[in-house]
């Protein structure tokens, strides 16, 4: 079966600092990958997702940045964290055909102080 | 772009049926509706999906008319644990890029 991991769960960084928070997928071959943010009482953004090993898609332009170096693995990155960085961070993947349900990881809390 | 449009919250009292509609106008020929349930500080999880007219899971029922520009997951006699936001999610961009809307968050009254 198909198991994805999330680290850290929790994360407490000051502004400036840098981030990298990485996302594994078990059991499957070839997956979409995605990274979400979703602020205190609001809905998922997306942030970038990726449809093969070093294929990025951006979808809102910020100080991150995402990176998929091996096939299951998904890794979201920052130089310098910013207040607004602070949120959940869920990553997710999903088989390629059309109507290919996703699957979410457990999440990573980060709060930038 | 398949935009969807679902109310903001709701409120049902136990053991009663909840009916929430999406709105997706613009979908197209080859969009599946999907449907996801989240609780507080958990990833959404998939409830049911469908393509047109009628399809029933051990969880809810999704109603989709013959033009496809609406859809309404049926939760059938919610308990307090079925309190969550509910997303409904469209093919946007193509089947790639998957991207939530601001969902309905249920909350069952005792």
């Amino acid at each position: 079966s198909q198991t994805i991991h999330q680290w850290p769960a929790t994360l407490v960084q000051p502004v400036g600092s840098p981030l990298s928070l990485e996302c594994t997928v078990e059991g499957t071959s070839n997956p979409n990958l995605y990274w979400y943010r979703q602020a205190a009482g609001r809905g998922l953004q997306l942030l970038f997702y990726s449809v093969g090993i070093g294929q990025i898609s951006s979808e809102v332009p910020q100080n991150l940045s995402a990176s998929r170096p091996q096939d299951r693995q998904f890794i979201l990155s920052s130089k310098k964290l910013l207040l607004s960085d602070s949120g959940f961070y869920l990553c997710a993947w999903k088989g390629s055909g059309r109507g290919d349900e996703q699957f979410f990881g457990p999440g990573t809390r980060l709060t930038v102080l | 772009l398949a935009k969807t449009t679902q109310p903001i919250s709701m409120d049902s009292y136990e053991g009663q049926e909840v009916n929430i509609t999406c709105s997706h106008n613009n979908i197209a020929t080859n969009d599946y509706i999907t449907w996801y349930q989240q609780f507080p500080s958990q990833g959404p999880r998939f409830i049911i999906q469908g393509y047109k007219t009628k399809v029933t899971n051990e969880v809810a029922s999704l109603f989709i008319p013959a033009d496809r520009k609406s859809s309404t997951l049926s939760l059938p006699r919610v308990s307090l644990s079925d309190t969550a936001v509910y997303y409904c999610l469209v093919g946007v961009g193509g089947y790639q890029k998957v991207t939530f809307g601001t969902g309905t968050k249920l909350q069952v009254i005792p």
